[in-house]
């Protein structure tokens, strides 16, 4: 099946600084990735939704001049987290959807991140 | 109004029984689909089973079986004779419209406890 790869899996940052997340899909390429925010012990909340080589729209909530989406090429999406506080740590998950995937979801999951902000 | 609804926060079930994770939808659009993801605590999301809101037969996938009854708008999942491993986080999650690319909607969740 379908591997989309996420790095790093664990960051540890301190308050204020900028954190990187890259999400790859590694046989297929993705037109439209998706980047989710997970709580501890709570379900997955979309943050926003990127094609490539267009801006990502972002959900109702969420701040587009802190959380930056890249989606630069059809195999790489980057989320990157800017001055990041401690109520920024949570579970970072992407997805990825392509024009040549053959299963019905059609969208397949990095394995995540998880960010601590100190 | 929640796309999604999973009544159960926490579930229990004795090994090599079955089990239904309960969910509820609300969409009026005709064309949707209804996915199931299990999520351990490693915290991977893994595609479990699909219904198309058009499929006439309820949707398996060998020990998992969609109990898909539309005119109550619900998905139940039924797990088959539980296994240990089966222990974990189970999402509910509903996409709207024909798209492949339209956004998903993801229920609470419901964790599943599987005792020896």
């Amino acid at each position: 099946g379908a591997v989309v790869s996420q790095h790093p899996s664990r960051v540890i940052c301190k308050s204020g600084t900028s954190v990187k997340i890259e999400c790859r899909s590694l046989d297929f390429q993705a037109t439209t990735m998706f980047w989710y925010r997970q709580f501890p012990k709570q379900s997955l909340m979309l943050m926003a939704t990127s094609n490539e080589g267009s801006k990502a729209t972002y959900e109702q909530g969420v701040e587009k001049d802190k959380f930056l989406i890249n989606h630069a090429s059809l195999t790489l999406s980057t989320l990157t987290v800017t001055s990041a506080h401690p109520e920024d740590s949570s579970f970072y998950i992407c997805s990825a959807r392509g024009t040549a995937t053959s299963r019905p979801e059609g969208q397949y999951f990095g394995p995540g991140t998880r960010l601590t902000v100190l | 109004a929640q796309k999604i609804t999973q009544t159960q926060p926490g579930m229990f079930v004795q090994e090599k029984e079955a089990v239904t994770l309960d969910c509820t939808y609300d969409t009026s659009d005709p064309s949707y689909g209804l996915f199931w993801y299990k999520q351990p605590s490693s915290g991977e999301m893994i595609f479990l089973i699909y219904q198309g809101s058009y499929d006439q037969q309820n949707a398996t996938e060998g020990r998992y079986s969609l109990n898909f009854q539309k005119a109550r708008k619900s998905a139940n999942l039924v797990i088959s004779a539980s296994q240990l491993g089966d222990s974990a986080m189970y999402f509910c999650a509903m996409r709207e419209g024909p798209g492949n690319f339209n956004k998903f909607y993801f229920g609470s969740g419901t964790k599943l406890n599987v005792k020896p």
